[in-house]
């Protein structure tokens, strides 16, 4: 079976500082990766997706950036820290093209999230 | 106007209860729907996906569309203290970018 894991599952960084939040996906070849990001109130924004190693693309212009260097792992970075990045980042997958999915073929599977606090 | 909304709650009810969640979509060209479940300070959790118009079930969830009236709703039967979460619908604007609205929190008391 599919286990998608985020780490850290905390992080408080002061302003300025930077950023580096992992994701990785064990039992699947080629997904799909995705980082949102969830506010209070908000739902969930998506923040960059990724069809394949190297691939980004990226939704919302702000200071942060998304790598994949192997084709279960998804990075998310900032250079510098701001205090509107405070919130709950959550990584999620689903099948690549031309992979069934356990319901369907577009359907996402969330990570368990870091929270994150810049102060 | 949002493309998928969502009344933020809370919603309490009774154990044993019926619950029904609703959602309104704008995008007449949606054709996915899905039902995520988030409990507090977890990542959501996949609970139903419905393409186009109609209903399915699962246990002790409905997940019902109606294209016409863009409208979705998930029913839950004999809700359990242990439903209390916040449930998240979201539409599939095409295929990487979900539009999930902004959630509802339930809570199902003893």
């Amino acid at each position: 079976s599919q286990t998608i894991h985020q780490w850290p599952a905390t992080l408080v960084q002061p302003v300025g500082s930077p950023l580096s939040l992992e994701c990785t996906v064990e039992g699947t070849s080629n997904p799909n990766l995705y980082w949102y990001r969830q506010a209070a109130g908000r739902g969930l924004q998506l923040l960059f997706y990724s069809v394949g190693i190297g691939q980004i693309s990226s939704e919302v212009p702000q200071n942060l950036s998304a790598s994949r260097p192997q084709d279960r792992q998804f990075i998310l970075s900032s250079k510098k820290l701001l205090l509107s990045d405070s919130g709950f980042y959550l990584c999620a997958w689903r099948p690549g093209t031309g992979v069934k999915g356990l319901a369907g073929t577009y359907e996402q599977y969330f990570g368990p999230g870091t929270r994150l606090t810049v102060t | 106007q949002k493309e998928v909304e969502q009344d933020p709650g809370p919603l309490s009810v009774p154990e044993g209860a019926i619950v029904s969640l609703n959602c309104t979509y704008s995008n007449s060209a949606f054709q996915y729907f899905m039902w995520y479940r988030q409990y507090s300070r977890k990542g959501p959790e996949l609970l139903m996906y419905t393409y186009s118009s109609g209903n399915k079930e699962d246990g002790r969830f409905t997940a019902q569309v109606d294209k016409s009236s863009k409208y979705i709703s998930l029913f839950i039967r004999d809700s359990q203290p242990s439903d209390s979460a916040t449930y998240l619908c979201a539409s599939l604007r095409n295929t990487d970018k979900l539009i999930f609205g902004t959630g509802t929190r339930l809570q199902v008391f003893p």
